[in-house]
């Protein structure tokens, strides 16, 4: 069994300002863990994914995201936020073998000017 | 690659009619899934396709819904008759599942459609 707790259904910061947004998982097996990003009326995009290499993981668009296997957790964070950076983010469990993704709640981010 | 490719992107019919979504999956993908995403829900898988076989079709929701992989490079999802309660955006998304029927990798999701049942 498997699943993902987004901790923050809403997240607001400056823009220039770093991001932070928090997702704890869990998983039977050694998980692969994924980040989805959603802008509104469109489908889902992939930022990044850890599948068992690097615990520090970079994506796209300058978003990274750290697995801490003690913390069973994979927060996902930027430097600095930008405007375009407004949008729905999801963390995202596929445990094992698997095809089977479990989609945390979402987390809304705002970037305010 | 144009990606994942959903017809229509919005559709808007009234209740009792028939609906039928499309989906074209990335080339050289072996793997097909179904989705819809509604605020109280979320995500919900709908059905998975490896190599054009349904293999998991346990989230659908009941008999009025069918899907079909005629193809490697074609799916339907079709609803009949539709209900307003099926009103939800609806994705497509396709992988390449290196492990047969059972890896894990990489979900492409395509734009959606936005179903709307009057």
């Amino acid at each position: 069994a498997q699943s993902v707790t987004q901790l923050d259904s809403h997240v607001s910061v400056s823009e220039g300002t770093p991001v932070l947004l928090r997702c704890n998982y869990s998983s039977s097996y050694s998980p692969s863990l994924f980040w989805y990003v959603q802008h509104p009326n469109k489908g889902l995009q992939l930022l990044l994914k850890y599948t068992s290499a690097a615990t520090l993981v970079k994506g796209i668009n300058g978003f990274e995201a750290e697995f801490k296997k003690s913390e069973t957790s994979f927060h996902l964070t930027k430097p600095s936020a930008h405007m375009s950076d407004a949008a729905e983010y999801f963390c995202v469990v596929s445990g094992g073998s698997n095809y089977k993704l479990t989609f945390g709640k979402g987390t809304l981010l705002t970037v305010n000017p | 690659d144009a990606g994942v490719i959903q017809s229509p992107r919005h559709e808007v019919t009234e209740m009792g009619q028939e609906v039928t979504l499309r989906c074209k999956p990335i080339s050289g993908h072996n793997s097909l899934f179904w989705y819809r995403q509604t605020m109280m829900r979320g995500l919900e898988l709908l059905i998975y396709f490896n190599n054009n076989v349904p293999i998991d079709d346990s989230g659908m929701p009941e008999d009025r819904f069918s899907a079909k992989m005629p193809n490697a490079s074609f799916s339907t999802l079709k609803i009949q008759p539709s209900e307003p309660r099926d009103s939800a955006v609806y994705f497509c998304a396709s992988s390449f599942l290196a492990g047969g029927l059972y890896g894990t990798d990489t979900q492409y999701f395509g734009p959606g459609t936005r179903l709307t049942v009057l």
